[in-house]
């Protein structure tokens, strides 16, 4: 079946570092999700990715969608203590309903 | 606060016993999806319903049963429980543009201790 994996599992960043998680799909994608987890609570949606190379920006996050649509990468310039959480990315293959969630990259951020 | 509840939010019982968890998605969504979150296995979607009919169906034990009702509130039933069923259970939902399903919005969880 899909799998979808996520690099790297955990990262730990001083305040002000740049940060990025890399996800990886066994399969192309027909869109890809990025969702924030802090800790302690549930998954939130940050962006839905859709074209080949897209690229999407949030304030200090970048958010990219590979040209094969088998990748994709978020990015965070500048870390403040408030991006801690675990950012999941979830993947859909052609019109299927199924969401398949990456492995997650789990950020802590030290002052 | 994503609109999505869940009920109970914490749940604890015994080895072979059973308990049904309860979701009421947002206010308008037809669609609903059950995941469950273990500390080593990351995010495992279970099963989603769609205006009161299964549509798509992953890693959901036999042991384990769904439903939506006629309101659109889902129940999650889990039987015969084991150690290894301890996990968090999400409950998310989310409508449908253009024949696609949109971003899901999750409930709070419910953390199921089994002892």
């Amino acid at each position: 079946g899909q799998q979808v994996m996520q690099i790297p599992q955990y990262q730990h960043v001083q305040e002000g570092e740049d940060f990025t998680t890399y996800c990886n799909s066994s399969t192309t994608l027909s869109n890809i999700q990025w969702y924030k987890q802090r800790p302690g609570g549930h998954p939130v949606f940050l962006i839905q990715l859709v074209k080949s190379g897209e690229v999407k920006k949030q304030k200090r996050l970048t958010f990219q969608f590979g040209e094969a649509k088998k990748n994709s990468s978020l990015h965070i310039t500048a870390t403040q203590t408030t991006d801690v959480g675990t950012y999941f990315c979830a993947g859909r293959t052609g019109g299927g309903n199924k969401l398949t969630f990456g492995t997650g990259t789990q950020l802590k951020v030290e002052l | 606060d994503s609109g999505v509840t869940q009920t109970p939010k914490h749940l604890i019982t015994a080895t072979g016993q059973r308990v049904t968890l309860r979701c009421s998605p947002r206010s308008g969504d037809l669609s609903v999806y059950w995941y469950q979150q273990s500390l080593d296995q990351g995010l495992q979607f279970l099963i989603q319903y769609y205006n009161g009919e299964e549509r798509a169906k992953g890693n959901i034990l036999e042991r384990f049963s769904a439903q939506q009702f006629p309101d659109l509130h889902s129940e999650l039933n889990l039987s015969s429980l084991e150690l290894g069923d301890s996990a968090l259970y999400f409950c998310a939902s989310s409508g449908l543009r253009d024949g696609t399903f949109n971003e899901q919005f999750f409930g709070p969880g419910t953390r199921l201790t089994v002892l």
